[in-house]
């Protein structure tokens, strides 16, 4: 277990729909990644968190959006939902930013659009 | 633009056999590379890494050998085990610290 939980586990929502999925990061991890990975294929990243600020944001439109707490939980909020939304949606805990600082992932949370 | 791409999307290997799963990146100025291993419904879960000042890396049962010439990354597991049996992935991180993922390779383990 990496100590990084996210919820829900699965998520079933219509399209045009707006979702809020959660993360808590592993204790003493103030930096937290969220990614979209689509059945087959590797994750994309999303954006990041450093500190309670964005720090960082991969190709997705201003629908994707996110939040961390003073206690460096997540969250991520996705907007008028559309078909190609459905995925597994990780989040990943690390302490500060260096190259070569390990990250850990939660289970992650399936979402399906209908 | 800058990638990471796997060879082989499936990889099947007698239990007990050495496994190599192959990796190519493209952004020759990339000096910091991951392995993972994500199993069916969980997240994924670091394996080794690898920074590019060295040609190879050993851990337990694992050893990553990176090619810069070639912009090439190899993962060899020693004998494969039921529990190995995982989809895995190789990954760099970018001048700003965030992880490119290539497609991913599924390792089956044949009994």
């Amino acid at each position: 277990e990496t100590g990084v939980t996210q919820s829900p586990t699965h998520l079933i929502k219509t399209r045009g729909q707006q979702v809020t999925l959660r993360c808590s990061s592993q204790s003493g991890h103030n930096t937290v990644s969220w990614y979209q990975q689509a059945l087959g294929q590797g994750p994309q990243f999303i954006f990041q968190y450093y500190r309670e600020e964005e720090n960082g944001r991969g190709n997705f439109p201003p629908r994707f959006s996110g939040l961390q707490f003073p206690n460096y939980s997540s969250e991520l909020n996705v907007n008028a939902l559309e078909l190609d939304d459905s995925a597994l949606y990780l989040c990943a805990s690390s302490l500060g930013l260096g190259q070569s600082t390990e990250a850990f992932f939660g289970q992650g949370t399936r979402l399906t659009v209908v | 633009g800058e990638s990471v791409g796997l060879h082989l999307p499936t990889l099947s290997v007698q239990e007990g056999d050495n496994s190599i799963i192959n990796c190519a990146y493209s952004n020759s100025a990339s000096d910091y590379f991951i392995w993972y291993k994500q199993e069916s419904g969980k997240g994924p879960q670091f394996i080794i890494d690898i920074r590019s000042n060295m040609d190879k890396r050993q851990g337990q049962r694992v050893t990553v050998l990176l090619n810069k010439t070639v912009k090439h990354l190899s993962l060899q597991i020693a004998a494969t085990q039921p529990g190995d049996s995982a989809v895995y992935f190789c990954a760099e991180k970018d001048s700003n610290y965030q992880l490119i993922w290539g497609a991913g390779t599924k390792l089956i383990i044949k009994p």
